[in-house]
This record gives C-alpha cells, structure tokens and sequence, in this order.
C-alpha cells in the first residue's frame, strides 16, 4: 500500500468545518482512499472512501486532487463528539492486496 | 446485517500466563480477518491477517499466534504474556469484494 502523510494533530472550533488533509504522493491508479476515524478506547469508524471523484455521504466530503496524490477530509460542520483521530489510507480493491496499514492519524480536538 | 463480536471487553492478566482473545463476525462468509494492537498513545499495529480457515499471515513476529478455526472465527493467542503485550487488542473483517473495514469494540489488555 502507499504510503500516508497526514499532520499530528489539528483544532478546530466547534460548528465551523474542519478540514484534515492527507498526502500519498506514491498512490497508484487502482489504490482507493479511505478514511476511518477514532474516538477514545472505541474501534475505528468507517467514514468514506474514493478513488477519483469527489465523494460526499452523511457524514463527511472527500475531496481527492486531480493528481490523486493527496486528499482532503471536510466535516462541515464540527461537534464536540468529532474529536477522534482520523486516519488516511489507501489501498487497491481486490487482487492479492489483503494488508491494510494504519499510520499515527491526525487528532482532531474541536473546541467549544 | 453484519456484527463482529470480540470479547472479552477488558482482561488483566498476570506476566507468563496465557492468552485467549476470540473474535466472531456474523452475516457474512468468507471474510478476511485481521488483528491489531494499539499501544497507549500509539497508533494501529496490524499482527495478523487471515484471508481462509487455517491461513494465517504474520506481520510482526512476537510471542503471539493466530488461528482461524472457522470461518467467522479468530482467535489470537499467547502461550506466555510479556509486560509488553499490553495494548487495545482489536479485530477487523471485510467482506469478499468488500472495500470497507469493519472493526469490533476491542479488547483493552493488562499485564501486570
């Protein structure tokens, strides 16, 4: 899987939109981006994923540059119950592909 | 629908003595399984991956071991606990053509 940059840690105001990027520079033209997030002593959460297109579903948007070589998480509208780490990774869809790595994520603390 | 169940939810356990952590996915078949351990403050270590009963993929050579009996079974073990075995122990499937991971609520381990 290619690798992911994502900052450590991020604030952001409650009711305002937070935006948490990701960089994966190496990311190949069958590999997906996927983001899942974290909220303390829990298992991680499925948010979204794309490939090419912008996605948006009920909980966030995914914006992915043209390139593909990073991306951006959109919360429109941050809760207090947001605060979570948030983890950018990439995978291909089938194949042989079955590892799925995590790196450190970034922390999102949204303040009141 | 699909649930994934991994108990126990918590487990102290002194240092030399064994270590049984089984996890169960149910309404779905042939999944691919996957372990993870979280240490305090760390981020997603995967351990082992399973794409069939009996196949078992290392990632991180440990005194740990995993099997799958079943296929919605997966249990990870250890024959003797080390102080540094303790962690957030979390299971993960997805489904065949699936491109999400689902994650169960985790087993937070002590060894004292």
């Amino acid at each position: 899987d290619a690798k992911t940059t994502q900052p450590t840690s991020m604030d952001c105001a409650e009711g305002r939109a937070a935006n948490l990027p990701c960089n994966h520079s190496t990311i190949s033209g069958n590999e997906y981006v996927y983001w899942y997030r974290q909220i303390h002593s829990q298992g991680p959460q499925y948010i979204i994923h794309g490939l090419k297109n912008n996605e948006t579903n009920e909980m966030a948007s995914l914006i992915i540059t043209e390139d593909r070589k990073s991306s951006t998480l959109i919360l429109p509208h941050a809760t207090l119950r947001d605060t979570a780490v948030y983890y950018c990774i990439v995978r291909s869809s089938g194949g042989s592909n079955y590892k799925l790595t995590f790196g450190k994520g970034t922390l999102l603390t949204v303040n009141p | 629908s699909q649930t994934i169940h991994q108990w126990p939810a918590t487990l102290v356990q002194p240092v030399g003595s064994p270590l049984s952590l089984e996890c169960t996915v149910e309404g779905t078949s042939n999944p691919n399984l996957y372990w993870y351990r979280q240490a305090a403050g760390r981020g997603l270590q995967l351990l082992f991956y399973s794409v069939g009963i009996g196949q078992i993929s290392s990632e991180v050579p440990q005194n740990l071991s995993a099997s799958r009996p079943q296929d919605r079974q997966f249990i990870l073990s250890s024959k003797k606990l080390l102080l540094s075995d303790s962690g957030f122990y979390l299971c993960a499937w997805i489904g065949q053509g699936g491109l999400s991971l689902h994650f169960g609520n985790g087993t937070r381990l002590t060894v004292t």
